[in-house]
């Protein structure tokens, strides 16, 4: 099955900089990509997706990256705020599996003031 | 709308016991899935149900059941709890399994095991 590694695992920046997340996978047929954020005992909940037909995405302060061919993808955060301190997960699925997500085992962020 | 509700919420058990987590969505999605949380491990899928009247093991099955009632209700049961399923269960829902489709997680239930 797929094996979806995310690195780094914590990470601190300081309110304004930014903040970057990176996660390779292994199977080759994995086309959707979405990242979640998890505030503490809280549900995970989609901040961005991209599609393997999309080389970059972006939405406010949040992008997403993709290269196919070596297999990784990333999350950038840019202007951080204390409110994106957070647990991050990004997934792989295929549509050969039905949509059966692999998360990564998430980076846990903290935005100091 | 409510999006995935779960019940219950919190929830001990002695080892041995068995209990069933309910999971129902109003976004009439075709798929559903539950997921267990452990530290360190990310999210790991149990089983799924990518149509009413189907269900497919995931990555963890072991030790646990599934039942899709029907569109919005899909059900996970844990037959003779055991200390290793202490754990917080997520469910979620998509609109397809087909394709490329967000999934939509519920508040999730923290299960203890003693």
């Amino acid at each position: 099955g797929e094996n979806v590694e995310q690195h780094p695992s914590t990470l601190s920046v300081q309110e304004g900089d930014s903040a970057v997340i990176k996660c390779t996978y292994s199977d080759s047929a994995s086309n959707y990509f979405p990242w979640y954020k998890q505030e503490l005992g809280k549900r995970p909940q989609l901040i961005i997706d991209i599609r393997s037909n999309v080389g970059e995405k972006k939405d406010q302060r949040i992008a997403v990256t993709l290269n196919k061919t070596a297999k990784h993808f990333s999350l950038h955060i840019t202007e951080t705020q204390p409110e994106d301190s957070a647990v991050y997960f990004c997934a792989a699925s295929s549509t050969n599996t039905g949509n059966q997500f692999y998360f990564g085992t998430g980076t846990s962020l903290t935005v100091i003031p | 709308n409510a999006g995935v509700t779960q019940t219950p919420k919190f929830q001990v058990l002695k080892t041995g016991q068995s209990m069933t987590l309910q999971c129902a969505q109003d976004m009439n999605h075709n798929s559903m899935y539950w997921y267990r949380q452990d530290p360190g491990m990310g999210l790991r899928l149990i089983y799924y149900s990518a149509s009413e009247g189907t269900t497919d093991k995931g990555e963890v099955p072991n030790g646990y059941n599934v039942s899709r009632l029907n569109k919005r209700e899909f059900s996970l049961r844990l037959e003779s709890a055991a200390p290793s399923q202490t754990s917080v269960y997520f469910c979620a829902s998509s609109e397809f399994s087909r394709g490329s489709w967000p999934q939509h997680f519920g508040d999730g239930t923290r299960l203890s095991i003693l």
